[in-house]
């Protein structure tokens, strides 16, 4: 079984100051992980994914997650943040199986401060 | 361009009718999945079927039903029998392989007459 937990429900920050957002996961085999982001009544776009390959992972729009196998941690971070990253993101985990079936997050959801 | 199109953007219901959600891809995934997602809820999964003519329940089954006649098309049928149906449903697809990630549609937000 896998489950992941976001262990912030909102984040808010200025404008070109860096975000954090955090993800823990618990899985029984290796997972595969991705981060999302939702922009309001839309659905969901994929950010970025680890797929075991290197544990630092560059995504979209500047972002990155960094896989953490000894803390199952996979933190999402940009070093400078724009009004446009205002959103709900969420952390999700693919086990190790044949129905493909995700976990996901309760989700965080990011203010940007002008 | 490749991608999942939901059907219609808003519907609405009224008490004791079936209405059906349109989810086409033309991304040729195998794998279909529906999803439920309330305010400040992550997204729970309804149904979902790896191939044409096989769905299985998802965690929240009751209340819904789906079909999977073309591997193109997955859509979802909320019953009278939901009796709090208003969220926002969000349809997914993915190739195979768990490293896959799923590719969601726009959502159609149905409310309550």
């Amino acid at each position: 079984a896998q489950s992941v937990t976001q262990l912030d429900s909102h984040v808010s920050v200025s404008e070109g100051t860096p975000v954090l957002l955090r993800c823990n996961y618990s899985s029984s085999y290796s997972p595969s992980l991705f981060w999302y982001v939702q922009h309001p009544n839309k659905g969901l776009q994929l950010l970025l994914k680890y797929t075991s390959a290197a544990t630092l992972v560059k995504g979209i729009n500047g972002f990155e997650a960094e896989f953490k196998k000894s803390e199952t941690s996979f933190h999402l971070t940009k070093p400078s943040a724009h009004m446009s990253d205002a959103a709900e993101y969420f952390c999700v985990v693919s086990p190790f199986s044949n129905d493909y079936k995700l976990s996901f997050g309760a989700g965080t959801t990011v203010t940007v401060r002008a | 361009d490749g991608g999942i199109t939901q059907s219609p953007k808003y519907l609405f219901r009224k008490e004791g009718q079936n209405v059906t959600l349109s989810c086409e891809q033309n991304l040729n995934h195998d794998a279909m999945y529906w999803y439920r997602q309330d305010p400040g809820q992550g997204l729970r999964l309804i149904y979902y079927s790896q191939i044409v003519n096989d769905f299985q329940k998802g965690d929240i089954a009751e209340g819904y039903s789906v079909s999977r006649e073309k591997k193109e098309s997955f859509p979802l049928t909320v019953t009278s029998a939901q009796k709090n149906p208003t969220a926002f449903y969000l349809c997914a697809s993915t190739g195979r392989g768990g490293w896959q990630p799923q590719h969601f549609g726009d959502g159609t937000r149905l409310s309550i007459l």
